[in-house]
């Protein structure tokens, strides 16, 4: 089983929808991060938590929110979707106590705002 | 805020060949990353550099962090069919800024058979 985990992999949705993307890890590590990826522009973060109480903007929050429910989950929400929203969304997780506080990636959910 | 720079954008070789792409960076970073991420997938992380000058192998890919601490290298060997994917650099500055990952955008590596 993947030690990251997202949910759905893959959404269709239109226009001025609320929808919520999941993450749940395995690995006990208390930093989850959420990221967006679009084609020649590498990854970039939305938002970042370094526990259940800690939650913070990464460059790119406007647009979206995110709840960290517990320490395993950490879900990122489009309150209301616009078309340049599509992308690949990846969720991360990290060991702020482990060599160079490497971050692991889920497989990721794609997403198309029509 | 940082920036790097990744090159080449994308690379088409024939399987048996090397191949290299590099990182540069206008900041310091305590420590690079190298991922691959394959079609469909997330980035999953190749090696891990922590030192400047340091040299690190995983198989047949090699890396090192560069002296300047600015820069950084992935040099793979002998290439075969399953290299194929999107090679990212990151790079990850010290003390309390440790949880940002700086990205760079990608190398395609093609391999034709």
């Amino acid at each position: 089983d993947a030690d990251v985990t997202q949910t759905p992999r893959n959404r269709i949705t239109k226009t001025g929808k609320r929808i919520m993307l999941e993450c749940s890890q395995t690995k006990g590590h208390d930093r989850m991060y959420w990221y967006r990826q679009d084609p020649g522009l590498g990854l970039r973060l939305i938002y970042y938590s370094f526990d259940v109480k800690d939650i913070n903007k990464g460059e790119i929050s406007d647009g979206y929110s995110v709840s960290r429910q517990a320490q395993a989950k950490f879900s990122l929400s489009l309150e209301s979707a616009i078309p340049n929203q599509t992308a690949l969304y990846f969720c991360a997780t990290s060991d702020p106590g482990g060599p160079g506080n490497i971050q692991y990636f889920g497989a990721g959910t794609r997403l198309s705002v029509l | 805020g940082q920036q790097l720079n990744q090159s080449p954008q994308s690379m088409f070789i024939q399987e048996g060949e090397d191949v290299s792409m590099n990182c540069t960076s206008s900041s310091i970073f305590n420590t690079w990353l190298w991922y691959k991420q394959d079609p469909g997938e997330g980035p999953v992380l190749l090696i891990a550099l922590y030192k400047a000058g340091e040299l690190t192998s995983n198989g047949r890919l090699t890396a090192q962090f560069g002296i300047t601490r600015k820069d950084s290298f992935l040099n793979i060997s002998a290439s075969i069919p399953s290299d194929v994917g999107i090679y990212f650099c990151a790079g990850q500055p010290g003390g309390g800024s440790n949880y940002k990952l700086t990205f760079g955008k990608g190398t395609l590596l093609t391999v034709n058979p």
